[in-house]
Formats: C-alpha cells, structure tokens, sequence
C-alpha cells in the first residue's frame, strides 16, 4: 500500500480562489516534500518541510505538518491557470536512506 | 544552476529488446535514486546510489539493473522489455546527510511496442 495517500484526488477551481490538498502518510518521517507535475513531465521540487517544523511557506505556497496525526496540506492561494497540474506529496522515511515514497497525487485544475 | 540530466527523453523499444536510461546527477550529490512512474500512477522507487555503492533496492525487476560509475553518472539497464515496461523513467539526486530536498531530472519516457 501507499505510504502517502492524497485527497482530494482530483480538484476543480477558478482563478484567484485557493486550493487545499491534503496527504496523509504511515511511518515516521525525516521530511516530506511536495511536487508538483505537469501532465507527463518532469517532477518539479515545490517544499520541503522537516519532522520538527509546523509550517512553512513559499510564495504562494503555505505547507503545514501534523505529525501526531501524520498529515500535511499545501495550500495554493491566488490560483492562476498555470497552475494547473498533478501535485505528490512524498515522505523521507527515517530509516528509508533518502528515497521517496510518494503519495498519489491530487489533479489540479484552475479555470480561467 | 546545473539540474539533474537524463537522456534520452524519448525511446521506443520493441518487446524484448534492451534499453539503456543515463543520468547526470547534479554535481557534488553524492546520492542518485531511479524512480519509474507508469500512466496516471505515482512514482516508484527502484533503486538508489550512495557514493556509487547500492544502498537501498526497491520494487526493481530482475531484469532490470543499474550502476553509479567513477564520475557519479547512473545507468538503468532494462532487458526484455515488456509492454509493462512503458512508463516514465525518473532519476533524482540529493545530498544524503542534512534532510535536505531531492531534485528530479525531466524524465525519460520509454515505450515498449
């Protein structure tokens, strides 16, 4: 089974409201990083957030970290179009040695 | 600042041929991991390299293989292709120590016909 499962798995919007995803993951964790992926390309770093931190932000980008309840959310605000793309969470697990294990990932769509 | 390189970004293979994935890991990384990521799925870890020594093995096929050469490159070698095989290829390369992000090159995409 997935380490990360992501919800919701898809995600309709309009420009300019916010976007939610959520991820929720099973094992202890050093970090948990989320990217974002335009339809088949390359994945594209976004955040990295650390066991010991609650939140952190870039840009429009605000990521949170509940590791009692072994979740995080990112949230997106100001949607634009290119925006638009699949976002993963993936959790470093502590015994893991640096791989990945990613969640499966939430399909954003931000209307024009 | 120099990326994670793969190449080729495109291979089409027949049904039990050979293919050959390179990656350039960005420099002075001394941790490479392979990922393969089929259609509308998530990526799966297959394999990773810790200064150019294997250190973890995921769900890697025996058919397929992989090495980290002297100058820190990569190579996933997949034999006998089959058409389960066609799926996006990833690498990924971080520094080990410091929890520190990985950064992931654009892809190779492999079809298997």
């Amino acid at each position: 089974s997935q380490q990360g499962e992501e919800d919701p798995q898809a995600l309709s919007i309009q420009e300019g409201e916010n976007a939610t995803m959520n991820c929720s993951y099973k094992t202890s964790i050093n970090n948990l990083q989320w990217y974002r992926q335009n339809s088949g390309r390359g994945l594209v770093h976004l955040i990295l957030i650390r066991s010991n931190e609650r939140e952190k932000h870039s840009g429009r980008l605000r990521v949170t970290l509940d590791t009692s309840k072994k979740s995080s959310s990112l949230l997106i605000t100001a949607s634009r179009a290119a925006d638009t793309a699949s976002y993963f969470c993936a959790t470093e697990g502590r015994t893991s040695y640096g791989k990945l294990t990613f969640g499966q990932g939430t399909i954003l769509t931000v209307h024009p | 600042a120099a990326g994670v390189i793969q190449s080729p970004r495109h291979l089409i293979k027949e049904k039990r041929e050979t293919a050959t994935l390179k990656c350039y890991p960005i420099p002075r990384h001394d941790t490479v991991y392979w990922y393969q990521q089929g259609p509308g799925q998530d990526p799966q870890f297959l394999i990773s390299f810790y200064e150019k020594m294997q250190s973890d093995k995921g769900s890697i096929p025996d058919r397929f293989s992989a090495q980290q050469f002297s100058d820190y490159h990569s190579e996933l070698n997949m034999s006998s292709l089959e058409l389960g095989d066609s799926a996006l290829y990833f690498c990924a390369s971080r520094f080990r120590q410091g929890n520190t992000e990985a950064f992931f090159g654009q892809g190779t995409r492999l079809t298997v016909v």
